[in-house]
């Protein structure tokens, strides 16, 4: 099947920087992207919906300056945590869609720490 | 309101035995997609099963059928003949919209123990 990559799978940093993690889909083009977070124990909430070559869709409640989302290519989408904080720390799982409608691949996850 | 809606926190199981674990969903789109995701203890969500809003038949995969109820909205998974690998969390999400305009949801999710 088709395979979704990210990096960095884990960051520790220090409270104020700013985290990139990258999403790339391997073996095929995804014009449609997702950013979710998941707190331990608890669902895949949706950030954002990434689409190559315009604008990231939010969520209501997510700080689009907070958590800017870039999808310049079919193969790659980035999610920047800006001056991040402890309230961030958290599993941040990408997903890209492909071509059939049942075919939604994720990723690997990211599991981010703010110290 | 709660796109998809999973009211069992926690499920045990005996081994051998099938489990239910149940999923409704809200929605006014006509067509739609609702699938199953496994999520181990390592992080990794792994596709289980997927029904869309078209199909006549209910969706099975191996151990895995859906029972998809399009009336009642409810899109269940039963796990047959259950192992001890398959304890995990197991979402329920639903796939709305075209094209530009879509969108993936989940419920809390249901975790459940099999029980040697």
């Amino acid at each position: 099947g088709a395979v979704v990559s990210q990096h960095p799978s884990w960051v520790i940093c220090k409270s104020g920087t700013s985290v990139k993690i990258e999403c790339r889909s391997l073996d095929f083009q995804a014009t449609t992207m997702f950013w979710y977070r998941q707190f331990p124990k608890q669902s895949l909430m949706l950030m954002a919906t990434s689409n190559e070559g315009s604008k990231a869709t939010y969520e209501q409640g997510v700080e689009k300056d907070k958590f800017l989302i870039n999808h310049a290519s079919l193969t790659l989408s980035t999610l920047t945590v800006t001056s991040a904080h402890p309230e961030d720390s958290s599993f941040y799982i990408c997903s890209a869609l492909g071509l059939a409608v049942d075919e939604q691949f994720f990723g690997p996850g990211t599991r981010l720490t703010v110290l | 309101a709660q796109k998809i809606t999973q009211t069992q926190p926690g499920m045990f199981v005996q081994e051998k035995e099938a489990v239910t674990l149940d999923c409704t969903y809200d929605t006014s789109d006509p067509s739609y997609g609702l699938f199953w995701y496994k999520q181990p203890s390592s992080g990794e969500m792994i596709f289980l099963i997927y029904q869309g809003s078209y199909d006549q038949q209910n969706a099975t995969e191996g151990r895995y059928s859906l029972n998809f109820q399009k009336a009642r909205k409810s899109a269940n998974l039963v796990i047959s003949a259950s192992q001890l690998g398959d304890s995990a969390m197991y979402f329920c999400a639903m796939r709305e919209g075209i094209g530009s305009y879509q969108k993936v949801t989940f419920g809390i999710g249901t975790k459940l123990q099999v029980i040697p």
